[in-house]
Formats: structure tokens, sequence, C-alpha cells
């Protein structure tokens, strides 16, 4: 199966702070990465596809980069809507894994 | 738009079998593969299952094969996850979600919209 690591676990940032979160892979996944939101109590929501595709409908200021087994989720000035936990995802190959999320808290 | 909602949890004891049930509408759900994915309380998102578009392929986390089984009717706009042998280690809010992919088996694709979950809660 392929690990995924998600770093910082947590993170404080203050409003329009940039917030960078890296994922890393155990083996190369090409760009087959994706990147979600969750809220207390919701489901997850798609931000990021294929690395750096940004999902219909989401804000301009989340981007993703990165390809192989280094990734990035760059939020570039957070509102507080966004202060959540956010999960990187692999679709390379099954079982489909994801990170174990890193918190996006209020300074 | 599309939705997904889900239903058919609750407290079950260990050992016992259990059926979730994810209607969908707002798309051609016989045209997409759908996913289980499941978050025990307090943890990150597990997937469980997968089934093609059709109902011909699935596959299953290795945690879950041999006890669970994922099926669909599409002439009801229905997916199911069929639970036995419940264990404690199950407890999670279970989702389904949609493949974006159309009539596609195989393509590695994300899961683009999700439900609000169903929670099982394994516990004698």
């Amino acid at each position: 199966d392929i690990q995924m690591t998600q770093s910082p676990s947590t993170l404080s940032a203050s409003i329009r702070d940039r917030v960078t979160i890296t994922c890393r892979a155990s083996q190369s996944i090409s760009t087959w990465l994706a990147w979600y939101q969750q809220k207390p109590g919701k489901a997850p929501k798609l931000l990021i596809y294929d690395a750096s595709s940004l999902e219909s409908g989401v804000p301009s200021r989340f981007s993703g980069s990165g390809s192989g087994t280094e990734f990035t989720l760059t939020i570039s000035s957070p509102q507080t809507d966004d202060f959540a936990t956010y999960y990187c995802q692999q679709y390379k190959s099954y079982p489909w894994t994801f990170g174990q999320g890193t918190k996006v808290e209020i300074k | 738009q599309v939705q997904l909602v889900e239903s058919g949890g609750g407290v079950v004891q260990p050992g016992r079998s259990l059926r979730l049930s994810c209607v969908a509408s707002g798309f051609t759900f016989s045209g997409y593969g759908m996913h289980w994915v499941r978050q025990a309380p307090g943890k990150g998102l597990e997937w469980v299952a997968i089934i093609s578009y059709d109902g011909s392929n699935q596959y299953y986390a290795d945690s879950v094969e041999g006890r669970f089984t994922i099926s669909r009717d599409n002439s009801k706009s229905t997916l199911y996850l069929q639970i036995n042998s419940l264990r404690a280690e199950d407890t999670a809010v279970y989702y389904c979600a949609k493949d974006p992919a159309y009539k596609k088996v195989g393509a590695p694709m994300p899961f683009d919209y999700w439900g609000q979950g169903t929670l099982v809660t394994v516990s004698s």
C-alpha cells in the first residue's frame, strides 16, 4: 500500500498568513493526488485534484503543487471559513490512501 | 444538483450484520463508479470499497475484505454496503462518495461528491 504522510499535524495561522501543508507519498504517484477540506461534522470537500487542478467553485487562494512523492497545498490568504482539517489522498493505485490530516487553527 | 444520502447506521452488537444504503440524485447514477469511505470518531479517512458503474467490478480494503460487500441497484439509484461480523474497530461514520469519470473502469480518479455520512457504532 502507498503510505501518505502529512505535515504538520496541526498548524496555527492568522488571517492573511500564508499556509502551506506538505504531503509525502511512500512511492511515486505522479500527480494522482487530491486535497480535501473537512469541517467538524461535515463530509470532506474536494479542493484540488491531479495535484494542482482547482475543483470548480473553489476559491483561487487555494493552490496545489508537486509531483512524484512530494506535494504541497497552499492557502495564500486564509479566510475564517478556511479553518478546518485538510487531507491529501492518492488515487494512483488501490487501496486509495489518505494522509492523517492537518488541522488548521486560528492563531 | 448532486445529492448522496446515506442511511442504515445505528448501534449494533459485535458479530451482527448491517446494511448501509446511499440514495443518489442529480446525476446519472448508472454511469459512475461509487465508493464507501469511513472515518472512525476523531480519526482520519479510510477508503473501504469501490464498485464500477455497472456493478461488474468491486475492490476492497484489506481491513474489510471478506466481511464487507459493496453492491448497487442502478434502477433505484442506490448504493449498498453489507457489513457482516461487525467489530468494535468498524465503529465509524460511513460516507458514500462518487467517482467523477463517466463509464470508466480503473481510471485514477478522486472523489468529487460525498454524502453526509451515517454513523455505525459497534458496542455490546
